[in-house]
C-alpha cells in the first residue's frame, strides 16, 4: 500500500532557529502533499498545499515566511519553519494521496507526524 | 458556518460493548465523509469514505454510516487494540477537507 514517510518523527529547537521536516512518498508519485498542523484535543488544520514544481497553496491565516514548503520532486515535499518561536509548537503532519481524480477508495496516506517543541 | 463535530470526545467501552460514534456536519456541497483511525504520536489511518446518505461501509468491527447531516461509526463487540482515536472529515472541495476533532476510544479488557 502507500506509504508516506515523515522525518523527523519529534524535534527541539531553541527559539529563533529554522526546522526542516520532510515527507516522502515512499512507493507512488505525489504532484500533490498536504501539511496539516494538530494541536492537542484538537482537529487537523490544513496549512498548505504544495504542488510540485510550482508554488505552495496556503491557507487563509497561514505566514507564508514563517512556514516555507518546497516541493522539488514527485516522492519529496519539505516544510521549513523559520524563525521557530514557542507558539510553533505544535504536532505537523503531512499526507498524499496516491491516486488520481477523486480520492474515492483510498482516502489520503498521512504520514506518522512530528512533534516540534520550540525552547 | 461548515463545520464538522464529533462526539463524544471520549468513551470508554468495556472488551465486547458496542457502541456507535457519531460525526455531525454543516459542509456545503458534501464531496465526501472520511474515517480515519489516529494512534498516539501517529498520522490518520484511513478507514472509510462515504459519499450518499444511506451508503454503508464495513470493514472487521467497524461500520460507518452516512446521512445527509451525520455519519455513525460502529464498534461492534470492540477489543483493545481497537484503542485509538477516531477522526472524520468533510470533503468540501478537491483535497480540501475539515477534520472533527476526534473521538478517543478506550476499550478496556
Amino acid at each position: 500500500g502507500a506509504v508516506v514517510s515523515q522525518h523527523p518523527s519529534w524535534v527541539i529547537c531553541k527559539s529563533g532557529t529554522s526546522v526542516k521536516i520532510e515527507c516522502r512518498s515512499l512507493d507512488f508519485q505525489a504532484t500533490t502533499m498536504f501539511w496539516y498542523r494538530q494541536f492537542p484535543k484538537q482537529s487537523l488544520m490544513l496549512m498548505a498545499t504544495s504542488n510540485e514544481g510550482s508554488k505552495a497553496t496556503y491557507e487563509q491565516g497561514v505566514e507564508k515566511d514563517k512556514f516555507l514548503i518546497n516541493h522539488a520532486s514527485l516522492t519529496l515535499s519539505t516544510l521549513t519553519v523559520t524563525s521557530a518561536h514557542p507558539e510553533d509548537s505544535s504536532f505537523y503532519i503531512c499526507s498524499a494521496s496516491a491516486g488520481t481524480g477523486e480520492p474515492r477508495n483510498y482516502g489520503y496516506t498521512f504520514g506518522s507526524g512530528t512533534r516540534l517543541t520550540v525552547v | 458556518e461548515d463545520q464538522v463535530t464529533q462526539s463524544p470526545e471520549a468513551l470508554r467501552l468495556q472488551e465486547g460493548e458496542s457502541s456507535s460514534l457519531n460525526c455531525s456536519y454543516t459542509v456545503s456541497g458534501l464531496r465526501g465523509l472520511f474515517w480515519y483511525r489516529q494512534d498516539p504520536g501517529k498520522g490518520p489511518e484511513f478507514l472509510f469514505t462515504l459519499y450518499s446518505a444511506g451508503e454503508e461501509k464495513e470493514k472487521e468491527r467497524l461500520k460507518a454510516t452516512l446521512t445527509k447531516k451525520e455519519s455513525f461509526l460502529h464498534i461492534t463487540a470492540p477489543k483493545p487494540e481497537d484503542s485509538a482515536t477516531y477522526l472524520c472529515a468533510a470533503q468540501y472541495n478537491f483535497n480540501k477537507f475539515y477534520f472533527g476533532s476526534g473521538t478517543k476510544l478506550n476499550v478496556k479488557p
